[in-house]
């Protein structure tokens, strides 16, 4: 859906390094999310936002940290990157009505 | 505790036969439940809710709170169909509320 977008698409970086994704998105939507994908273990969410002044943590927050910078973008900061956070992060927005989550196309970060 | 099962990490059938995906479930709540897919290098995306009943692709899903499971099923699996597959429930905690994940199933169909 390219409703929601994510950038950057791809990411290589080393320990020790602050990185910053970025997502922003196109349909409205008041609350948005940030998950990471990693095999065998499905999608785990990290942070999730339901405006811009209500910033809740996830299951795995730890060693991350968000801004709601607006209604349309939500990024999620890796303060200081270490290995085991090389994972395929994606974004999502929720439709209010339908419950429907929205995905981005998601970032594929290599922490070295 | 809430949680989302899916039992099987693998799955593998032949074009045309019938094809079940489990998934289970954990919730005190009133469950709502889901079930996304991701074809290869491409997002999640919505394949049905229980609560609309409607069929996707071809593929359906009942909610049986007795068995606590939401099971996928497609009478007749075709090789686009293969893909991740993700059941996921909807948990509702004093106003707010995130979807759970289960670990994914990775359907392959061969021809």
């Amino acid at each position: 859906d390219a409703d929601v977008t994510q950038t950057p698409r791809n990411r290589i970086t080393k320990t020790g390094k602050r990185i910053m994704l970025e997502c922003s998105q196109t349909k409205g939507h008041d609350r948005m999310y940030w998950y990471r994908q990693d095999p065998g273990l499905g999608l785990r969410l990290i942070y999730y936002s339901f405006d811009v002044k209500d910033i809740n943590k996830g299951e795995i927050s730890d060693g991350y940290s968000v801004s709601r910078q607006a209604q349309a973008k939500f990024s999620l900061s890796l303060e200081s990157a270490i290995p085991n956070q090389t994972a395929l992060y994606f974004c999502a927005t929720k439709d209010p009505i339908g419950e429907t989550q929205y995905f981005g196309p998601g970032t594929r970060l290599l922490v070295l | 505790a809430q949680r989302v099962t899916q039992p099987e990490k693998l799955l593998s059938v032949f074009k045309g036969a019938p094809v079940e995906l489990k998934c289970n479930y954990s919730y005190s709540g009133s469950p709502e439940l889901f079930w996304y897919v991701q074809y290869s290098r491409q997002r999640l995306q919505l394949l049905l809710r229980h609560i609309s009943r409607e069929s996707i692709k071809g593929f359906t899903a009942d909610l049986n709170k007795g068995e606590t499971s939401f099971h996928l099923k497609k009478p007749f699996a075709q090789e686009e169909d293969s893909a991740m597959y993700y059941c996921a429930l909807m948990i509702t905690q004093g106003g707010s509320e995130k979807l759970v994940f289960g670990k994914g199933t990775k359907l392959t169909v061969n021809p």
